[in-house]
């Protein structure tokens, strides 16, 4: 079975500084891929971003990184110059076994 | 743009009640998932289905079963409700990636 493990259940960053958050895993699954999502107040789960297993590079999407570190079973979500908008709970997915599941989340709060 | 579509943004049943949950994405998506969501525990996976008439159990698949009679559907059903079944539930599709319903938030009294 896999396990996601996100140890920050909120946090407070300042707007326009970075924010890191921490997400690690355990799959069997030789080939998987990494997710994260944003769930704002109304409920949507917006896709973020996404690192495949194999995937050489980390991956970038705008202000979004994922720091990918397989050998450690990492996939930290680097946001880099928060805004009001990113108050939201982060969540970290593993998509292994062709099934996606996800960590306990960590909500943010930007403040001006 | 796919579109994953739950019948109710919110539901209140009784202590023993069938429940239905609906879920219909219109993309001709092979897999359907079935998710809770509570505080502090994330979006847990109740069931899953691969093809029509095809499920597999998820991490917390008691007290719950589901239907899938044609690909674009996915039912969660509740067979008696509980008020531990209380709860924010997540419809999701995926192909390459996965897209979310806006979710059923369920009270049972």
């Amino acid at each position: 079975a896999q396990k996601i493990t996100q140890t920050q259940p909120g946090m407070f960053v300042q707007e326009k500084e970075a924010v890191t958050l921490d997400c690690t895993y355990d799959t069997s699954d030789p080939s998987y891929g990494l997710f994260w999502y944003k769930q704002p107040s109304s409920g949507e789960m917006i896709f973020l971003i996404y690192q495949g297993s194999y995937d050489q590079q980390n991956a970038t999407e705008g202000r979004y990184s994922l720091n990918f570190q397989k050998a450690r079973k990492s996939a930290n979500l680097v946001i880099s110059a928060s805004q009001l908008g990113d108050s939201a709970m982060y969540f970290c997915g593993t998509d292994s076994w062709g099934k996606l599941q996800f960590g306990a989340g960590t909500q943010v709060v930007v403040t001006p | 743009d796919v579109k994953v579509t739950q019948s109710s943004r919110y539901l209140v049943k009784r202590t023993g009640e069938k429940v239905f949950l609906e879920c219909v994405q219109d993309m001709d998506h092979e897999n359907m998932f079935w998710y809770r969501q509570d505080p502090g525990l994330g979006l847990r996976l109740i069931y899953f289905s691969y093809d029509v008439k095809m499920k597999e159990k998820g991490d917390i698949p008691e007290g719950y079963s589901v239907s899938r009679e044609k690909k674009e559907r996915f039912s969660l059903i509740l067979e008696s409700a509980s008020t531990n079944q209380t709860s924010m539930y997540l419809c999701a599709s995926s192909s390459n990636g996965y897209t979310f319903g806006s979710g059923t938030r369920l009270t049972v009294v």
